[in-house]
């Protein structure tokens, strides 16, 4: 198993540039998590899926959108990115909702 | 929401002494609680992790306490090693996880 992808690495957007993060898992966990970690602090949730079709916000979900069409992909979406949204996004997956794998990250910058 | 606070932000120790790193969370239904390491560059991973009906766990050198009562857990790493160093987070979950913002640990050789 992969277990849990992310793409891009590493992305630099202008202010007010649009984009999808992707994820994916090949668990067949039902439960999927999307985090940003801001320098030197601990992980804040954005959004989370418990199956496809499902979606809920987390502390932090304004200025992104996610959708969950299928198990294995959740992506998360930017409109207009701000400089505030500099950070690094982690993409976790769960069978029973407690223990999270997480994927290795995303690290994104606006300039 | 939960509130997960962690104490201390920085832990410097010497190899082969024993670190303790403390949370307090505010909801007490939240009923999981982990705790992740996190290398510099790298994914947090999981390195052991308490449910609310048990008061302690111990993987080798790696133990969590969990007191209800007080709303409190903490992570013991006995019989350091510098690869021990690294950031350490902690978590209180109920439907959603809560992160504490974390501690530096660095285990001196």
């Amino acid at each position: 198993n992969a277990g849990v992808t992310q793409t891009p690495k590493f992305r630099i957007l202008k202010i007010g540039q649009s984009m999808t993060l992707q994820c994916t898992q090949d668990m067949n966990h039902n439960y999927m998590y999307w985090y940003r970690q801001d320098p030197g602090m601990g992980l804040k949730l954005i959004y989370y899926s418990v199956g496809a079709g499902i979606t809920d916000k987390g502390e932090v979900p304004n200025g992104y959108n996610v959708s969950r069409s299928t198990t294995e992909d959740f992506p998360l979406r930017l409109e207009l990115a701000a400089p505030s949204q500099t950070s690094v996004y982690f993409c976790a997956s769960s069978t029973t909702g407690v223990e999270q794998f997480f994927g290795p990250g995303t690290r994104l910058t606006v300039l | 929401g939960e509130n997960v606070e962690q104490h201390p932000s920085t832990l410097s120790v010497q190899e082969g002494d024993s670190a303790v790193i403390k949370c307090t969370y505010s909801d007490s239904a939240s009923n999981y609680f982990p705790w992740y390491k996190q290398e510099l560059g790298k994914r947090p991973q999981l390195i052991i992790d308490i449910r609310s009906n048990v008061g302690e766990k111990k993987d080798q050198r790696i133990a969590v306490t969990l007191n209800k009562t007080a709303k409190h857990f903490s992570l013991h790493i006995t019989e350091t090693q510098p690869e021990d160093s690294a950031v350490y987070f902690c978590a209180a979950s109920r439907n959603d996880m809560r992160f504490g913002a974390g501690t530096r640990l660095t285990v001196k050789p």
